[in-house]
């Protein structure tokens, strides 16, 4: 079956602009998670889905990110007024509900350039 | 607080090498331990892993054993070839209060060289 998608691959912007990153996750995964893994380093939690509601949002690093999952399928973490330092990957990974144990399967993700 | 520490890279061995990259962690609970593997161009995907303390997991001849009493999840490969040059990320999840985060070691690159 299909895997983890997300879109864009990339994405240019410039500082202060807002922008959009989707994930669609594989089909019955109800468990989602963003992760933003900066060059050279290890991918950095950010948030975590069950179903439609974010269950932790403890790695959001500030007040300009914010994650929906309105459906509990398709997720969109959603960055206001960008600034360099948030030039990352940002990867979308998605598991099944009660086997978090098992693993998560990560999209290939959206490598975001701020200007 | 919760962590993985892993060996720094870049590793570079011959084909045929034996293979160890160094993976030891910090964790409250009984965490799952993880090895992903991100070839060039390409996302992360899972390698292998173990649930429980001395649990052996295995993928494409990588192993890597789960040892409690040392705080350990070593990755080893008998036999390397160029097509596993990588990054390496070994990982933990389920410890107490973070159940479903991952939390991610720094990486280890590996270059195999004919």
């Amino acid at each position: 079956g299909a895997g983890v998608s997300q879109t864009p691959s990339n994405k240019v912007t410039e500082k202060g602009k807002y922008v959009e990153l989707r994930c669609d996750p594989i089909s019955g995964h109800t468990a989602l998670y963003w992760y933003r893994q900066s060059l050279g380093q290890g991918p950095e939690f950010l948030i975590y889905f069950q179903g439609t509601g974010a269950a932790d949002d403890s790695g959001l690093p500030n007040d300009r990110f914010f994650a929906v999952r309105p459906e509990g399928s398709v997720s969109t973490l959603k960055i206001q007024r960008t600034e360099r330092g948030d030039s990352a990957v940002y990867l979308c990974a998605s598991s099944l509900a009660g086997r978090e144990r098992e693993g998560q399967f990560f999209g290939p993700g959206t490598r975001l350039t701020v200007l | 607080g919760n962590s993985v520490t892993q060996m720094e890279g870049p590793v570079t061995l011959s084909e045929e090498a034996f293979l160890t990259i160094n993976c030891t962690y910090t964790a409250t609970g009984y965490p799952s331990l993880f090895w992903y593997v991100q070839y060039p161009g390409e996302g992360l995907q899972l390698l292998l892993k173990a649930t429980k303390a001395d649990d052996k997991g295995s993928n494409k001849g990588f192993e890597a054993t789960y040892r409690k009493e040392t705080t350990s999840f070593h990755l080893e490969k008998g036999s390397v070839q160029v097509s596993d040059s990588a990054v390496y990320f070994c990982a933990l999840s389920g410890f107490s209060g973070g159940y479903n985060k991952l939390i991610f070691g720094a990486g280890t690159r590996l270059a195999v060289h004919p």
